[in-house]
């Protein structure tokens, strides 16, 4: 079992609808990382959040570390949301080291 | 605006040759970190630095591979000699950690070299 493990693995969305991705981890973290990677490959980091919930935009990321969970939100989704969306944490023991997700590969059609 | 720049972006070579990838983290960034992805593994941390001195390189196959910052503008990765499975995308991100607090930012990632390994 992977220590970090995201749902769906595929998604695709009509323009406009709320989409979620979840990812749930095994190990006790100290924060936790939503990445977006473009088609193109560039890799941004979207979210570190170690407690309750943030938001940029439309996107909104929470975490539940009682039940080692965390989701991400997309509202009035848009195709420019395309993208695979990765879940990575940094364990409480391991220093800066991220363990990472097989991502989520979102399409979202106009 | 500041960024990780890597270069080169696209390399390709012969088996057996050395390769070596360059990375600038953002300035005033103190720690920097190595990671490969590919389709098989996804991403996969190889190294990471703090204050230029390796603190983790247990992701790296120590044969082959070397990481070394020769200074706080400059992070290198060594592949010699070069093999078909080092074929992959190698990013570099850096990142501040306040040592006193320990807090921490975000990684910032670099563009990627997408290595390929005839």
């Amino acid at each position: 079992k992977n220590e970090v493990e995201q749902s769906p693995q595929n998604l695709t969305a009509q323009e406009g609808e709320f989409i979620t991705i979840n990812c749930s981890y095994s190990v006790g973290i100290s924060a936790l990382h939503w990445l977006q990677q473009h088609p193109g490959g560039g890799i941004v980091s979207l979210f570190m959040l170690s407690s309750g919930k943030k938001k940029h935009g439309r996107l909104i990321a929470t975490i539940n570390i009682q039940e080692k969970h965390s989701s991400l939100h997309i509202t009035a989704s848009h195709p420019r949301d395309s993208a695979v969306y990765i879940c990575a944490v940094r364990s409480a023991t391991s220093g800066s080291r991220l363990t990472f997700g097989e991502g989520t590969q979102l399409t979202v059609n106009p | 605006d500041a960024r990780v720049t890597q270069t080169p972006r696209h390399k390709v070579t012969e088996m057996g040759q050395e390769v070596t990838m360059r990375c600038q983290p953002i300035l005033g960034h103190n720690t920097v970190f190595w990671y490969r992805q590919t389709m098989m593994q996804g991403l996969e941390l190889l190294a990471y630095f703090r204050n230029r001195a390796p603190l983790d390189d247990s992701g790296m196959p120590k044969d082959r591979f070397s990481a070394e910052m020769p200074d706080a503008t400059l992070a290198t990765l060594k592949i010699q000699p070069s093999e078909p499975r080092d074929s992959a995308v190698y990013f570099c991100a850096s990142g501040l950690v306040l040592l006193a607090s320990g807090s921490y930012n975000e990684q910032f990632f670099g563009p990627g070299t997408r290595l390929t390994v005839l």
